[in-house]
């Protein structure tokens, strides 16, 4: 059972470099997540997608776009890179929007230089 | 609003000694209450929740009982092993909101 997958599980870009992260779940989950996790700040969440085709911005989404390709599949993707955007970048799923357990993938590392 | 505060640390036990890790919330409407655990290099894995309260979610010896009347979930383990050390995450989700609200995460290390 792979769970939630994420890739790259590391990447360094330079400042103004553009990349996607990409996240897949296989527990037919209706609802997923991109949050970003700082020292000393917890989780914040991105943006989230209560369902196939519908995506929200959540609490720090300035930077950020989303696509959600597939009911499996959500992508997080940054245009032009800022230092600012280091962080260590979690995917998550659900059954469904409200109080159901969220499931996360192992993290990706990105560093801007 | 709503919001997760959790005691800061890093926390330092021995091996065989109790654990708590305090957790109080502030929530609009009945929120469910969660722990989450970070072991190094992974992502976050449920450890245990509440749906109401009164109610008392336990794991792995870890148990947490949601206090309405304390707007509390603290966390505890009778007796931590070195396989503990990790970050605790505290967390709440009310109805049927867009996000969980979740603390800073309490770091937690084991020593033998």
């Amino acid at each position: 059972n792979a769970g939630v997958t994420q890739t790259p599980k590391f990447q360094v870009l330079k400042t103004g470099q553009s990349m996607t992260l990409q996240c897949a779940q296989d527990m037919n989950h209706n609802s997923m997540y991109w949050y970003r996790q700082d020292p000393g700040m917890g989780l914040r969440l991105i943006y989230y997608s209560a369902s196939e085709g519908t995506t929200d911005k959540g609490e720090v989404p300035n930077g950020y776009n989303v696509s959600r390709l597939n009911k499996r599949e959500f992508s997080l993707r940054l245009e032009s890179a800022a230092p600012s955007q280091t962080s260590v970048y979690f995917c998550a799923s659900s059954e469904s929007l409200g109080t159901y357990e969220q499931y996360f993938g192992p993290g990706t590392r990105l560093t801007v230089t | 609003g709503n919001s997760v505060t959790q005691m800061e640390g890093p926390v330092t036990l021995s091996e065989e000694a109790f654990l708590t890790i305090n957790c109080t919330y502030t929530a609009t409407g009945y929120p469910s209450l969660f722990w989450y655990v970070q072991y190094p290099g992974e992502g976050l894995q449920l450890l245990l929740k509440a749906t109401k309260a009164d109610d008392k979610g336990s794991n792995k010896g870890f148990e947490a009982t949601y206090r309405k009347e304390t707007t509390s979930f603290h966390l505890e383990k009778g007796s931590v092993q070195v396989s503990d050390s990790a970050v605790y995450f505290c967390a709440l989700s009310v109805g049927t909101g867009n996000q969980f609200y979740f603390g800073t995460g309490t770091s937690l290390t084991v020593i033998p």
